[in-house]
């Protein structure tokens, strides 16, 4: 288990809709990173923040956006969907090997 | 552009062979290399990771070869069992900034038969 928790675990929305993906990282890591997983881009690595901070962004499409609370648990907002963006979307934290990944949330756009 | 290249594709292997993933990565900045192990409906769990300092790192079955020269890198999975079957992912990434930007293979399922 590697203490990284998903909320939720699938969702099913239509084209042009907007949703929100929670991830809450392992206690006390201040680090959050999001990663895509999909049939065609393979996992791609869109966006990391470290204590509320954007601390590095890759290939994260500009309908997209997410942040950091306080309490540390992040957010990733995914708006104007298109069937491409069905996929699933992992949160994950560092640990000292490396990254451990939470669970998913698999999102299916109609 | 693929960064890191992933072969073979699909691999099946009978219970107590040796599975052998191949990686080959391009950008020479990268200095982490991690293995991952998916199975349906998880997450990537990290299964061991390798720094370019080092040519070899085992940890029980799974072992890690690195050629920096070569740019390539290789997982070796010893006896492997059918509870091995996944699908693996090779990856690499740069951490001079304290930060995992991981660039993953696109992945191998293993099949291991009885």
């Amino acid at each position: 288990d590697s203490g990284v928790t998903q909320t939720p675990k699938h969702l099913i929305t239509a084209t042009g809709q907007r949703v929100t993906l929670r991830c809450s990282p392992r206690s006390g890591d201040l680090s959050v990173y999001w990663y895509q997983q999909s049939l065609d881009q393979g996992l791609q690595f869109l966006i990391q923040y470290y204590n509320g901070e954007e601390r590095a962004k890759g290939n994260i499409l500009e309908r997209f956006s997410a942040q950091q609370f306080p309490d540390l648990h992040s957010e990733l907002n995914l708006s104007s969907l298109e069937l491409g963006d069905s996929a699933l979307y992992f949160c994950a934290s560092s640990s000292p090997g490396g990254l451990d990944f939470g669970p998913g949330t698999r999102l299916t756009v109609t | 552009q693929q960064q890191v290249k992933q072969s073979p594709q699909s691999l099946i292997v009978q219970k107590g062979g040796i599975s052998i993933i191949n990686c080959a990565y391009e950008n020479t900045a990268f200095d982490y290399f991690p293995w991952y192990q998916q199975f349906p409906g998880k997450g990537p769990a990290l299964l061991i990771a390798i720094r370019p300092d080092v040519s070899e790192k085992k940890e029980g079955r799974f072992t890690i070869s690195f050629n920096k020269s070569a740019k390539q890198f290789s997982l070796h999975i010893m006896d492997s069992q059918p509870g091995d079957s996944a699908t693996y992912f090779c990856a690499a990434s740069w951490t001079g900034a304290g930060s995992y930007q991981l660039t993953f293979g696109k992945g191998t399922k293993l099949s291991v038969i009885p």
